[in-house]
């Protein structure tokens, strides 16, 4: 089945303590791409891949880090998490960045940090 | 800047009532719009999207939006919403120049179907 998978899908961790969400497809998409969604916010980029060893910031990097090191995979890295990074957050990949190719979602990843 | 808005943040409904949600885009180019649906703990999924062509697109589950190009909107309309389209509503739009494949979302709108 094509899809975007994203581990953990919950996780509640304290400031400071580095962590990383994984994000994996399988649909030899180029493109990939994180987002957080906020109440009253909807949802902001935070990185994007073109494709492999391509990345580049969204609308709201800080506190952020990515890798893509396969094509398959676009890791979030959160060095040291802060309160303000509560949020729930959203991998999506697409055959390309161009507008025709849709992109598809992952189910989310709730993270608290206290 | 580029932005979307959502007209409404909260709607509720009953059952076989007709729904249209609305979207305004703000953007110095030319755009694709796209309607999304995150069912409760769901993911993200695609009802529907314009390119180009015909302004009235159809969706899935009997969504259908209208571009209007003059007022900069996308709005959503379903003639008769069912319990089952209890779900949050984002409108996006991604330019179609210099595209680094953003999608700029609007604020969302929870729709609360009764039964």
């Amino acid at each position: 089945e094509a899809q975007v998978t994203q581990n953990p899908r919950y996780l509640i961790t304290v400031t400071g303590k580095k962590l990383t969400v994984t994000c994996s497809q399988n649909m030899n998409h180029e493109y990939m791409s994180w987002y957080r969604q906020d109440p009253g916010l909807g949802l902001r980029q935070i990185y994007y891949s073109m494709n492999v060893e391509v990345t580049d910031k969204g609308d709201v990097p800080e506190g952020y880090k990515v890798s893509r090191k396969e094509k398959r995979n676009f890791p979030l890295i959160l060095e040291s998490p802060s309160p303000n990074q509560t949020s729930l957050y959203f991998c999506a990949s697409s055959m390309t960045p161009i507008s025709y190719n849709e992109q598809f979602f992952g189910p989310g990843t709730r993270l608290t940090v206290l | 800047a580029q932005s979307v808005s959502q007209h409404n943040h909260h709607v509720i409904l009953s059952e076989a009532a007709s729904l249209e949600l609305g979207c305004n885009y703000s953007y110095g180019g030319t755009v694709n719009l796209f309607w999304y649906v995150q069912y409760p703990g769901q993911h993200l999924q695609l009802l529907l999207k314009y390119f180009s062509g015909d302004p009235l697109v159809k969706g899935i589950k009997g969504f259908e939006a209208e571009f209007i190009k003059s007022k900069f909107s996308f709005n959503l309309r379903k003639p008769s919403v069912q319990w089952s389209d209890t779900a949050e509503y984002f409108c996006a739009v991604k330019g179609t120049s210099g595209n680094t494949g953003k999608l700029i979302f609007g604020q969302g709108t929870t729709l609360q179907v009764k039964p």
